[in-house]
């Protein structure tokens, strides 16, 4: 069975901590991505690796940053945390190549900044 | 850029009720991905359509992409609470050549009362 695991499901850190979120999956998948996901504006991408210490904003990257060291993990990087990024965050990934596939994802860590 | 409008945002139900979810483009679809989410879960896919007028069901769900590739509904059938959560579309906004970055809709909430 394929999968997808954050590290956390639930996180309480205080503004201006700097935050870690790990995704690992044992699907050997070339791409990973990293989502937040807020009430009546879905999913939106923060940053997407599409192989180890490659890395490519997505739609929101402000405030985070990314670092991927080996191909089973993706981590999320809050420098230093501040209330507007209490959210639900979702990391996926997905198999390479031309087409359409789809993407796995995680459980979900929420985090909540005080 | 691509947008994706779901409608409605949310709905309720009574057990055994059809409904429709219906998700719209600003843009072409080349590849249409429904999803499921249970709350504080992560996303579980259900379905992709990839050809204008296609249509494809798993057990009591009916998804469907419109000639034009802009609209796309999901159906269910004799609703069950076990339909109960967050319904998502996404969609590859590059057709399919990109590293699989996915645009997603809001969200449509649904409640199914027993």
């Amino acid at each position: 069975d394929v999968k997808v695991t954050q590290s956390s499901r639930y996180l309480v850190k205080r503004t201006g901590e700097k935050v870690f979120l790990e995704c690992v999956q044992d699907m050997d998948h070339e791409n990973m991505f990293w989502y937040r996901q807020d009430p009546g504006l879905g999913l939106r991408l923060i940053y997407f690796s599409y192989d180890v210490k490659m890395k490519e904003k997505g739609d929101i990257p402000e405030g985070y940053s990314v670092s991927r060291e080996k191909k089973e993990r993706f981590s999320l990087i809050l420098e230093s945390a501040s209330t507007n990024q209490t959210s639900m965050y979702l990391c996926a990934s997905k198999r390479r190549g031309m087409g359409y596939n789809e993407q796995f994802f995680g459980p979900g860590t929420r985090l909540t900044v005080l | 850029s691509q947008e994706l409008e779901q409608s409605p945002q949310s709905l309720i139900v009574q057990e055994g009720k059809n409904l429709t979810i219906n998700c719209t483009s600003s843009k072409t679809l080349y590849g249409l991905y429904w999803y499921k989410q249970k709350y504080g879960e992560g996303l579980i896919f259900l379905m992709m359509l990839q050809k204008g007028g296609e249509e494809k069901s798993h057990e009591k769900i009916t998804a469907k992409l419109d000639e034009k590739k802009q609209q796309s509904s999901l159906h269910i059938t004799a609703s069950q609470p076990s339909h109960a959560g967050i319904y998502l579309c996404g969609a590859d906004p590059a057709g399919g050549t990109s590293y699989g970055k996915l645009t997603f809709g809001q969200g449509t909430i649904l409640t199914v009362h027993p």
